[in-house]
């Protein structure tokens, strides 16, 4: 269990500009997560995928975000035309149907 | 849609006091997890229940279900230093996982 991985750990984008987020989760998991988090809040739930179908988005997000997981393995999520308000923890996580997930350290995004 | 809370925001106690954070869900839920995330750490999974009006224990932590599957307690008895950190319910009752807004435990030695 090399557990769940997010790249990169941090990153600083301006105003305007398309950042995309890499998740490898645990390889036997077939559920994939994405969350946002802010300081003092719990993650917010953003979408998951069961295999490579995207199950649910939240009726929050925005039409800027977009996830793939195209293999069913790895999953990207890109945010266009980044705001301010974009800046926060983007965490990832794993599991199975019904079971805990497994979070990834999180990719923190800073928008100038 | 669904919505999942959680008090106090905050509590500090001395070392050796009791702890007890509540979750209430909009919802009647499938399954509810506990977490906990350290200061700069990400969420780490504790326990998850699932039936009606169930308890479970793990050493100085006790999680409770409510019979009507829309509530959910943490007590932390005799609190340690170690016990330091935030601690979120989240509630399924479809696919995904909704989490409160955590309740956030500082211990004084």
């Amino acid at each position: 269990d090399t557990g769940v991985s997010q790249d990169p750990r941090h990153k600083i984008t301006k105003r305007g500009q398309n950042v995309t987020f890499r998740c490898d989760p645990i390889s036997e998991h077939n559920r994939l997560y994405w969350y946002r988090q802010t300081l003092g809040q719990g993650p917010e739930f953003l979408t998951y995928f069961q295999n490579e179908a995207q199950l649910e988005k939240s009726r929050l997000l925005s039409d800027r975000f977009s996830a793939e997981r195209p293999k069913g393995s790895f999953s990207t999520l890109e945010i266009q035309r980044t705001e301010q308000g974009d800046s926060a923890m983007y965490l990832c996580a794993s599991g199975g149907y019904n079971s805990p997930l497994h979070f990834g350290n999180g990719t923190r995004l800073t928008v100038t | 849609g669904q919505q999942v809370m959680q008090i106090p925001q905050y509590q500090h106690v001395q070392e050796g006091e009791d702890f007890t954070t509540y979750c209430n869900s909009s919802t009647t839920l499938s399954n509810i997890q506990w977490y906990k995330q350290r200061p700069g750490g990400h969420p780490v999974f504790l326990i998850q229940l699932v039936k009606s009006g169930e308890v479970k224990k793990q050493k100085r932590l006790t999680f409770q279900f409510g019979e009507a599957k829309k509530n959910s307690s943490l007590h932390i008895t005799a609190t340690q230093t170690t016990d330091v950190g935030t601690y979120f319910c989240a509630g399924r009752n479809t696919g995904k996982l909704i989490f409160g807004q955590g309740t956030t435990l500082q211990v004084k030695p």
